[in-house]
């Protein structure tokens, strides 16, 4: 069955670094992936997914995605945090019966 | 860009009453899921329907209930609630064509039981 795991239930990273949240899944086929991204008492925003297409995504907000096969990843990241990232994030994998399965998510806290 | 409309946004039941949900998908869209997210947990998918059959079902409770419309949007009817009901429920909707691909989520309805 596809499952995913976030490494790390929170993370704090300063303002300006890089944010980096682990995202491992398994998967007995071909999976596409996402990240979604939740603000405080909002919605669930979808940040990017892989579809088997290229293996760098890039998404919105300076947001991107490596899909390693070999390690089975699907690492989001950023280059430079802003505060306004500071939010809840989700790694997802999608089943073969086409519904979504999510990641334990993880909180991304900002230092200023 | 039209997106998933969800009414109401906030609703406060008492233990065994009943609640209803009401999703409005995109335009166009033929497929509705629903996801429960309880304090602090990930979104669990619930169930979901495509041209008013139910296509899947995940952990959704018997005292839960939903359908899909002719005009595709869908209700979720919630009897016996129970505090352990209390939770986020998003609906996400897509085109049979892209499935969860192309699945846009809505605000959620916020439910809290007293």
């Amino acid at each position: 069955a596809q499952s995913v795991t976030q490494l790390g239930s929170h993370v704090s990273v300063s303002e300006g670094a890089l944010v980096l949240l682990r995202c491992n899944y398994s998967s007995s086929v071909p999976p596409y992936l996402f990240w979604y991204v939740q603000y405080p008492n909002q919605g669930l925003q979808l940040l990017l997914k892989y579809t088997s297409a290229a293996t760098l995504v890039k998404g919105i907000n300076g947001f991107e995605a490596e899909f390693k096969k070999s390690e089975t990843s699907f690492h989001l990241t950023k280059p430079s945090a802003h505060m306004s990232d500071a939010a809840e994030y989700f790694c997802a994998v999608n089943t073969r019966d086409d519904k979504i399965i999510f990641g334990k998510g993880t909180r991304l806290h900002i230092l200023p | 860009a039209a997106g998933v409309i969800q009414s109401p946004r906030h609703l406060i039941k008492e233990k065994r009453e009943t609640a209803t949900l009401k999703c409005y998908p995109i335009p166009r869209h033929d497929t509705v899921y629903w996801y429960q997210q309880g304090p602090g947990q990930d979104p669990q998918f619930l169930i979901s329907f495509y041209e008013k059959m139910q296509s899947d079902k995940g952990s959704i409770p018997d005292r839960f209930s939903a359908q899909q419309f002719s005009d595709y949007h869908s209700e979720l009817n919630m009897s016996s609630l129970e505090l352990g009901d209390s939770a986020l429920y998003f609906c996400a909707s897509s085109s049979s064509r892209e499935g969860t691909l192309g699945q846009y989520f809505g605000p959620g309805t916020r439910l809290t039981v007293t």
